[in-house]
Formats: C-alpha cells, sequence, structure tokens
C-alpha cells in the first residue's frame, strides 16, 4: 500500500505564479484534507473534504482552492502565489468514524 | 475554542526516560493523539487514547490522561538516539461534518548520547 502520495517534494514559485499540488489516497478513505506547517508552529488546517465532491474551508483557507471529483484524489490549488504562502504542506486521510489521520510525506514549497 | 499546548524543546539523555507533556482545552475531544515527524518526513501516527481511558501502554510508550486538568503525556522508556524528532500532541472529535484534529506546535526531543 502506497497510503497518501504527494506530488511534488519541493517546488519554488515565483510570486503572483499558480500551482497545484497533488494528493492521492489508496486507502479507501472518506476524509481528506489539507495543512500546512509553519516553521515552530503545529498544523493548521487548510480544506478538507467528506467524500467526493464535498469539500470545506478549515482555519487558513485563503489563497487556496480545493476540488474532490474522486474518492482517491483532492488536489489543492494555489492561484496567486504569495510569499506568506511559503510552508510546508500536508495531505491527510482518515477513516469514516475514526479521527486519526495518515499523512503524506509533504510538500515543502517556497514562494520568492 | 480549541488550543493544544506543549513545551518546545526537551534534552535527554540516551537509557533515561522522556516525559513529553501538552495540554488542551476542549473538553469533547473524543482521542487524543501523539504523532512523531521525522526530519523531512510526514507525521506518523505514534499512538491515541479515547478520551474515557487515563493510560494506555504500548511497548516502550506510556500515555497518561487527566482528563480533570485537561493534560496529556506520552512517556518513552529507554530512550534511543532514533527517537529524535518532533512530537505532536493532537486532540480529535468525530463529527458527520468532518472529523478533526487540533494539533500542538510539536516538542522537539533531542537524545543525547
Amino acid at each position: 500500500n502506497a497510503g497518501v502520495t504527494q506530488t511534488p517534494k519541493f517546488r519554488i514559485l515565483k510570486i503572483g505564479q499558480s500551482m497545484t499540488l497533488q494528493c492521492a489516497q489508496d486507502m479507501n478513505h472518506n476524509y481528506m484534507y489539507w495543512y500546512r506547517q509553519d516553521p515552530g508552529m503545529g498544523l493548521k488546517l487548510i480544506y478538507y473534504s467528506v467524500g467526493a465532491g464535498i469539500t470545506d474551508k478549515g482555519e487558513v483557507p485563503n489563497g487556496y482552492n480545493v476540488s474532490r471529483s474522486t474518492t482517491e484524489d483532492f488536489p489543492l490549488r494555489l492561484e496567486l502565489a504569495a510569499p506568506s504562502q511559503t510552508s510546508v504542506y500536508f495531505c491527510a486521510s482518515s477513516y469514516l468514524g475514526r479521527a486519526e489521520a495518515f499523512f503524506g510525506q509533504g510538500t515543502r514549497l517556497t514562494v520568492v | 475554542g480549541e488550543d493544544v499546548e506543549q513545551s518546545l524543546f526537551l534534552s535527554v539523555r540516551e537509557g533515561d526516560s522522556s516525559v513529553i507533556n501538552c495540554t488542551y482545552t476542549d473538553s469533547s475531544s473524543t482521542y487524543l493523539y501523539w504523532y512523531k515527524q521525522e526530519p523531512g518526513a510526514g507525521l506518523q501516527l505514534l499512538t491515541y487514547i479515547f478520551s474515557n481511558m487515563d493510560m494506555k501502554q504500548d511497548q516502550r510508550l506510556t500515555v497518561l490522561l487527566n482528563k480533570k486538568d485537561k493534560h496529556l503525556s506520552l512517556r518513552i522508556a529507554d530512550t534511543q538516539t532514533g527517537d529524535s524528532a518532533i512530537y505532536f500532541c493532537a486532540e480529535g472529535k468525530i463529527k458527520a461534518a468532518g472529523n478533526k484534529l487540533t494539533f500542538g506546535g510539536g516538542t522537539r526531543v533531542l537524545v543525547k548520547p
């Protein structure tokens, strides 16, 4: 089992550029999440999804968009990158009825 | 609101026990978790405890929960150099609208030989 797979692992963006962070899970989990981790800080929830076609905002959604067209995939879109979006992004998934989440390896994004 | 607090740093000698502490504010939490993050890696679930339990032991790991004080601790017995990592405490609730995890800021544990 691959678990939760994120691509790319690293990326440098210029201010104003756009990109999509990919996330896929093969565990048939209903719930998927995007978190960001800033240096020395805990994880902040950006967006989450309880199933295909359903998404909702977390604590820090501004500047991001998501979609969930399939159970497996949950891409995160940055439309106009800003230096404040420099962070490590983690995708996670969990079973219906269980709150513990399984995490991907992360995408380290730098906006310059 | 929900808040989870942890100390920033812990230094321990190899072979000693480590104790990492966490406090949380939401008394309606269903589960409490400990995650480990090694450099450059994602978060790995170490262990978790249901909110109606006081203690859980899993090999070298012991989790203690004091619900009255909203205090959670993780004890690592016989700490090894491979235990050097950042440890995150998290509290979780299961909701129909989406399971939710709230994380602390992480405790960096350094194990000295």
